[in-house]
């Protein structure tokens, strides 16, 4: 399809394992976003990319969190020792440009994380 | 503590009867946005609004940004089961306008 593709759709993962999400975004789109949407909140802005640029990492909520991006394609987001508190279901979206003007962002179907 | 507070939180209504959505911050926003989100999938965009006291139609749906930039609502008007879902504001400011604040949502009912 052309949409943003995530996988695994759902993953259940034992306390203090690390997990991989994968984000593809829309192709020629340089703007890459994760977010994080748990039960009964809203969405929680995690990393951005754009383009060559240096991702903005300010919503990361700890050094277990790290993503990364290949060039305007792939993303994946690490989540090293996890803890109960990250269940919840990851988010991906991508756009053509960066910022919200002007701008449409498309959201994937999300991947959604249980801890056990 | 969500930056920006959405009212009500659920919302039951009838085919054919009006609802009005709020979203409510004492952040001034540079742009909102309301997205609709259904059961499994990810968010879709509905509308952005950047200039204060703008009122965009689409269809069914007005959506106004307050004067001051702060607040926001979404009306729809005769509603239909097809309208039925999660309902998001997210706000965005300054110069990192791609870092989103989102409201907890509001998640309408329209029966049938």
């Amino acid at each position: 399809g052309a949409g943003v593709s995530q996988s695994p759709s759902n993953k259940v993962t034992e306390k203090g394992k690390d997990v991989e999400l994968r984000c593809d975004p829309i192709s020629g789109h340089t703007a890459l976003y994760w977010y994080r949407q748990r039960l009964g909140q809203g969405l929680e802005f995690l990393i951005y990319f754009q383009g060559n640029s240096a991702p903005d990492k300010s919503g990361l909520p700890s050094d277990r969190f790290s993503a990364e991006r290949t060039g305007e394609s792939v993303s994946t987001l690490t989540i090293q020792r996890t803890q109960q508190e990250d269940s919840a279901v990851y988010l991906c979206a991508s756009s053509l440009l960066g910022g919200t003007v002007g701008n449409t962002i498309y959201f994937g179907e999300g991947s959604w994380l249980t801890v056990v | 503590t969500q930056l920006l507070e959405q009212s009500p939180q659920f919302l039951s209504i009838q085919e054919g009867e009006n609802l009005t959505v709020y979203c409510n911050s004492s952040s001034v926003f540079s742009s909102l946005q309301w997205y609709r989100q259904e059961p499994g999938e990810g968010p879709v965009l509905l509308v952005t609004v950047v200039t204060g006291g703008e009122v965009k139609k689409l269809k069914r749906l007005t959506f106004q940004f307050g004067d001051a930039r702060k607040d926001s609502s979404l009306h729809i008007t005769a509603a239909q089961p097809g309208d039925t879902g999660l309902y998001l504001c997210a706000g965005a400011s300054g110069g990192n306008d791609y870092k989103l604040s989102f409201g907890a949502g509001t998640t309408v009912t329209v029966r049938a």
